[in-house]
Formats: structure tokens, sequence, C-alpha cells
């Protein structure tokens, strides 16, 4: 069974400081990691994948994560916020069993402030 | 870019009424997944198609829920009858399985459904 913890419900940072979301899971397997951005009322879109390649993946609008499995986290990074990067953002952890239904967590809310 | 189709994207109903939610995945991919997203937590699988195949159903309340995808393509989620505890958005997403997008699930915009 797979499960990701993400600490912290809401994250807020000023515009251009840096964002750090994070994630850590839990899998029996070698995992395939993901992070998905929810707008308001949206379905969810990807942002970036872990699939056992390099441990450091970058992904869309400028995130990028790093893949640490002596920590068993994945959290996701941006150098810069922009106020569009204002949403929902959800890590999910896929076990690699041939099923790859996603595991996700409960969420983290960026507010990005002016 | 190709993208995966839910109607409809809004539903309000009152409790012991039936509700229905369409999902029409990119074409080819053979995996379809329905998963419901309660305000305020991440996406709860519901089931997993493999062309017109259940593949797993287990978190699907088969008392009130159903789900069917008869040719393979599209895919109907039931509910009867609503329950005030049903109100949520439900996400269908699909897979292909194969390329360098095999693992990547694909979203729809989601219907929320208000139960009263």
């Amino acid at each position: 069974a797979q499960s990701v913890t993400q600490l912290g419900s809401h994250v807020s940072v000023s515009e251009g400081a840096l964002v750090l979301l994070r994630c850590n899971y839990s899998s029996s397997v070698p995992p395939y990691l993901f992070w998905y951005v929810q707008y308001p009322n949206q379905g969810l879109q990807l942002l970036l994948k872990y699939t056992s390649a390099a441990t450091l993946v970058k992904g869309i609008n400028g995130f990028e994560a790093e893949f640490k499995k002596s920590e068993t986290s994945f959290h996701l990074t941006k150098p810069s916020a922009h106020m569009s990067d204002a949403a929902e953002y959800f890590c999910a952890v896929s076990g690699d069993t041939g099923r790859r239904a996603l595991t996700f967590g409960s969420g983290t809310r960026l507010q990005v402030q002016p | 870019e190709a993208e995966v189709a839910q109607s409809p994207r809004y539903k309000i109903t009152e409790k012991s009424q039936a509700v229905a939610f369409w999902c029409d995945p990119i074409s080819g991919h053979a995996t379809l997944y329905w998963y419901r997203q309660i305000l305020g937590q991440g996406p709860e699988l519901l089931v997993q198609f493999q062309d017109e195949s259940v593949v797993d159903d287990s978190q699907l309340p088969k008392d009130r829920f159903s789900a069917e995808r008869l040719k393979g393509v599209d895919s109907t989620l039931k509910i009867q009858p609503a329950e005030l505890g049903d109100s949520a958005m439900y996400l269908c997403a699909s897979r292909s399985g194969q390329g360098n997008g095999a693992n990547v699930l694909t979203f729809g915009a989601g219907s929320r459904l208000t139960v009263l």
C-alpha cells in the first residue's frame, strides 16, 4: 500500500519568495511520485513526475522537486513565487504494480501575498 | 491538446434523487478512473477501468453507486439515491499506458455535486 503526507494544509509566501511545499511518502515498492495543481473548481493539472530516472525533476511553471529516498520525501519548490501560483497543490504516489492508480495527499493551499 | 470531457460541470439535486455523471477520456486511453474529492481534501479513488473491465472498485459504495464503461470508451457514474454526504467534486481521469505518458493521469474539469 502507498500513502503520502503533505505537511502544512496552508502555506503563505510573499511574491518573489521561495516556495516550499512538503511531501513525504510511504510505499512498499519503488514509488512513482507526482505533483498536481488545482485551481478553484477545476480538475488537476500535472506539474511534474518522478519515475525512477533523475532524482531532481523539473516541471512546468518553474517548479521542481527532488526525490530523496533516504528521507522518503518529494518536496516541491519554486525559487520565486508569482501571484498566479496561488492554488491547491497535491502530492500523489503510485506503486509500480501495473495498476498505477494514484493515491493523493490531503493537499496544500498556497497563498501568494503581494 | 487532448482533454478528458466531463458533464455536467455542476449538478444540484435533492437527497434521495438519482444523479449521473458522464466522462469521455482521451481517445485511445485504455485506463479510466473516477475519483471523489470532498471539499478541502485530496481526491479518493472510487473505481478504475481497464477497457470495459473494472480493475478496482473496492472503495465504491456499491449500495448506491454504480459505474460502467460498456464499450471501453466513455463512462457513466451513477448515484441512487443521493445523500447529503455525497456532495463533492467527481473527477474523471484517463491514462494511456504507453510511451512517455504511460504513468500520467490526465484529469477532466470535474463535476461538482451539491445535494440539498
